[in-house]
């Protein structure tokens, strides 16, 4: 069974510093892994995607992730954290199950950023 | 291109009453989806659309929740009767290009409903 789970309900650094975003997932098969952002009133918008290919996978606005399989973890980083940075964000896994994408959002990880 | 999109965009009604939202996906897009995002917790996937079929339906409340794509474009999401936990913000989203591979689904604004 698929499931996600994102360590910190809450993350608070300074500007300048690095973030991290911490997401274990479970999956019976070979799963796609993505991180969605949420700013405040705002639609969700992809980060960035892993799809298979290179375990580093760079997105937009300087964030990254690497699909590590022995650890079952894709964990967000960037190397300075910007004001900007302050919004909601989902890690989410998908597998292709009898021909029907299945699709599960972690609970998301609030980042603030202090000044 | 023009984004995914969604009306109303809020919603208040009462209990035991009836709400439609509506959604139109980015032109071209095979796949559509609903969530439920209810306050403090990811987005919950209600159904999912590949051109006017539904694919997983899985988590819908199908004794009080509908929804159709009957010509494999834009989309209704209907509850009734509406109950207090069914206040969330409801999304949709579209994909392309189908279900051989995951790919990055494009989110409307949601409509937020308030049932008192």
């Amino acid at each position: 069974a698929q499931s996600v789970t994102q360590l910190d309900s809450h993350v608070s650094v300074s500007e300048g510093t690095p973030v991290l975003l911490r997401c274990n997932y479970s999956s019976s098969y070979s799963p796609s892994l993505f991180w969605y952002v949420q700013h405040p009133n705002k639609g969700l918008q992809l980060l960035l995607k892993y799809t298979s290919a290179a375990t580093l996978v760079k997105g937009i606005n300087g964030f990254e992730a690497e699909f590590k399989k022995s650890e079952t973890s894709f964990h967000l980083t960037k190397p300075s954290a910007h004001m900007s940075d302050a919004a909601e964000y989902f890690c989410v896994v998908s597998d292709i199950l009898r021909g029907a994408s299945k699709i599960i959002f972690g609970s998301g990880t609030r980042l603030s950023i202090r000044p | 291109e023009a984004g995914v999109a969604q009306s109303p965009r809020y919603k208040i009604i009462e209990k035991r009453q009836s709400v439609a939202f509506w959604c139109n996906p980015i032109s071209g897009h095979a796949t559509l989806y609903w969530y439920q995002q209810i306050l403090g917790q990811g987005p919950k996937l209600l159904i999912q659309f590949q051109n006017n079929g539904v694919v997983d339906d899985s988590q819908l409340p199908k004794d009080r929740f509908s929804a159709e794509r009957l010509k494999g474009v834009d989309s209704t999401l209907k509850i009734q009767p509406a109950k207090l936990e069914d206040s969330a913000v409801y999304l949709c989203a579209s994909s392309s290009p189908g279900l051989a591979a995951p790919n990055e689904q494009f989110f409307g604004p949601g409509t937020r409903l308030t049932v008192l």
